[in-house]
């Protein structure tokens, strides 16, 4: 099993709707949840992360831990053509003091005007 | 542009042939990491340094990989032999230590393709 599972999709949208992408993890331990946005040929960019559980929210996108369920999730309101990228799911282990980060395998969104 | 920099952007190789990619990190970022992104897939970590120390490699980091990032400034990525499994995103990500959780920062990555 992997520690980081990420539905691949591809998601397609109208532009408008609201988008929700999900990541399950494996260890109980985790205490920080990123998500990271990469648009093709790009490298990854953060877009935010969130502490133990509850809700986060930034301009369009909230993100929300559930860690009794080891459920993760990034809800994009308004999306945009523009939001038209892959998304990753990312967990730093910190179990050395350092941020290697275990990625989802990644959704692909596209948004349709 | 001050952001993290990768150099070849592409590299097309045979099988067999070595290979060498360069990084550049944000000037003042100690930390730095290097990952592989293979299609349809996340990036899975390969190596970790902290200033000039190479303080972790994956086990998907096999002898023939050699990583270096002398001075703590630049790093290179070199792949000895080369194989078609090879074949992936080579992604460098820096970052500033000092918080709980620093921020890494991805270049744009170099292609590899092995014929």
């Amino acid at each position: 099993q992997k520690e980081v599972e990420q539905d691949p999709g591809p998601l397609s949208v109208p532009e408008g709707a609201i988008v929700s992408l999900n990541c399950t993890y494996s260890n109980s331990a985790f205490q920080y949840f990123m998500w990271y946005r990469q648009y093709s040929r790009k490298g990854p960019e953060l877009l935010m992360y969130t502490y133990s559980s509850g809700n986060k929210e930034d301009g369009r996108f909230t993100a929300q831990v559930d860690k009794s369920s080891k459920y993760i999730s990034l809800f994009i309101r308004d999306s945009q053509p523009s939001d038209s990228a892959t998304y990753l799911c990312a967990i730093p282990p910190l179990d050395r003091g350092y941020n290697k980060l275990i990625f989802g395998a990644g959704t692909r969104l596209a948004v349709h005007p | 542009d001050t952001g993290v920099s990768q150099d070849p952007r592409h590299k097309i190789t045979k099988r067999g042939q070595n290979v060498t990619f360069r990084c550049d990190p944000i000037s003042e970022h100690n930390r730095l990491y290097w990952y592989r992104q293979t299609l349809g897939q996340g990036p899975e970590f390969l190596t970790y340094f902290q200033n000039e120390a190479q303080l972790e490699k994956s086990r998907l980091l096999s002898d023939r990989f050699s990583a270096e990032r002398p001075k703590g400034s630049f790093s290179t990525l070199e792949i000895q032999r080369t194989e078609q499994g090879d074949s992936a995103m080579y992604l460098c990500a820096s970052s500033l230590a000092g918080r709980v959780v620093d921020t890494q920062y991805f270049g744009p990555g170099t292609r590899l393709t092995v014929l």
